[in-house]
């Protein structure tokens, strides 16, 4: 079975500073995809960036980037630019190519943005 | 992107009575919904796939008969949590796949007192 691991509960960044936070997975597929989501205080899911597992160049949006070493098993999450804003639970998860399409998700990263 | 909606977005119960939760996509089909729960500061935890015109599939370790799932159209799903007792309280997510992208309704916080 695919997991996802995320092994930093909380993360502090200064304003317009960048953090990374990580993101390891382990499965035994070769199709897949991962994705960074945000949940700030409202609870409400947001998608930060997904990538796809055949696509070698890693995917970006804006200032968010992530950092995929598919050997490694392996998808961080870059944020350039810390904003007030980016404070909140990051989870980090995974989707099978194949006929399964439930997310796992990891078990989140809380942000503070320290101003 | 697409849009989830859920109604209500808080909901508060006594003991015993049942509460419907609704999942509606606005502006796409969705053969396929999800349902999780969350409690505060963990993950989502994914309880069932509720499949438009067929039942539903529950996850290892939640109560088919507790937690009712109807998806009659496409895009409707409601979840219903029968002879609801305190221990059920918790933050209710439906979410559906949209062009690759999971997407996720508001929330429903359900309390019961």
């Amino acid at each position: 079975a695919q997991t996802v691991t995320q092994s930093q509960p909380e993360m502090s960044v200064q304003e317009a500073e960048t953090v990374t936070l990580s993101c390891t997975y382990d499965t035994s597929e070769s199709d897949y995809y991962l994705f960074w989501y945000k949940q700030p205080p409202s609870r409400q899911m947001i998608l930060v960036i997904r990538q796809e597992a055949y696509k070698q160049q890693n995917a970006t949006e804006n200032r968010f980037s992530v950092n995929f070493q598919k050997a490694a098993k392996s998808f961080s999450l870059k944020i350039s630019d810390s904003q007030l804003g980016d404070a909140a639970m990051y989870f980090c998860a995974y989707r099978s190519g194949g006929a399964t399409n439930k997310l796992i998700f990891g078990t989140g990263t809380l942000l503070a943005v320290q101003p | 992107g697409a849009v989830v909606s859920q109604h209500p977005s808080w909901v508060i119960c006594k003991s015993g009575t049942s509460v419907k939760i609704e999942c509606r996509s606005l502006d796409f089909q969705a053969t396929t919904m999800f349902w999780y729960r969350q409690f505060p500061k963990q993950s989502l935890m994914l309880m069932a796939t509720s499949n438009e015109g067929s039942k539903a599939t529950y996850e290892q370790g939640v109560e088919k008969d507790k937690f009712l799932i109807n998806h009659a159209s496409l895009t409707l799903s409601t979840l219903t949590v029968t002879s609801a007792h305190p221990e059920d309280s918790s933050f209710y997510i439906c979410s559906a796949w949209s062009k690759l992208t999971q997407f996720f309704g508001p929330g429903t916080r359900l309390t019961v007192l």
